[in-house]
């Protein structure tokens, strides 16, 4: 069974800090891994999508990478803003279909 | 629609009840997804249809739990005499289709169900 820990599980820093977050997953056989982003009492907004050939993919002050190998990925979110306040999740895709979510990271940024 | 769209947003029942959860896909994804998330926790994997058909139902929980997408877009997720344990937020999620290497998944805004 693929288990998919993110750490830490909360964090809270001062605006403009460089957000590192973490996810590791124990089985390497994924086809891709998403970040997604929560806020409060709301859905899932996806942030970035990696497939598993890749080694990072960004967006505007956002940047993931990933190694399958080590089973590890890592969210790096630049300049942080009280905005990006708000719980992130990441999941790997396994089985052509089915998403395995960490608990999520919930992330304050104080102004 | 422009995103997946959930119906109702909230929802608060009696234990015993039926309750019915909708959720209308992305136009054209014949992917579908339904997940269940409890507090503090990330979502876990209910059922996935392809088309029509529930290709893999393995994440329901028992028999009280049923989902249907007759016509191959809106699902539909059925829960019988309810329980206070199903108390939680059900996320629905669409994507193009599956093949190797998978597609990105899109969420709808999630319907949070309240057992009493």
């Amino acid at each position: 069974k693929q288990e998919v820990t993110q750490i830490p599980a909360a964090l809270s820093v001062p605006e403009g800090e460089n957000l590192v977050l973490n996810c590791s997953f124990t089985d390497s056989a994924i086809y891709n891994l998403q970040w997604f982003r929560q806020d409060p009492g709301k859905g899932l907004t996806s942030l970035l999508l990696i497939q598993s050939s890749q080694r990072e993919q960004t967006s505007g002050r956002l940047n993931a990478s990933l190694d399958k190998s080590s089973g590890r990925s890592t969210l790096y979110i630049a300049a942080s803003q009280p905005g990006d306040s708000a719980t992130y999740l990441c999941a790997v895709l396994r089985d052509d279909y089915k998403l395995s979510f960490g608990a999520g990271t919930t992330v304050t940024v104080r102004a | 629609g422009a995103g997946v769209s959930q119906t109702p947003s909230n929802k608060v029942t009696e234990k015993g009840k039926y309750v019915e959860l909708r959720c209308d896909p992305i136009s054209g994804h014949t992917a579908l997804y339904w997940y269940r998330q409890s507090l503090g926790q990330g979502p876990e994997f209910l059922i996935y249809f392809q088309g029509t058909g529930a290709a893999d139902d393995s994440g329901l929980p028992n028999d009280r739990f049923f989902a249907v997408r007759p016509e191959g877009s809106v699902s539909t997720l059925k829960i019988q005499r309810t329980e206070r344990g199903d108390s939680a937020v059900y996320l629905c999620a669409s994507s193009l289709t599956q093949s190797r290497g998978g597609t990105e998944a899109f969420f709808g805004q999630g319907t949070r169900l309240t057992v009493v």
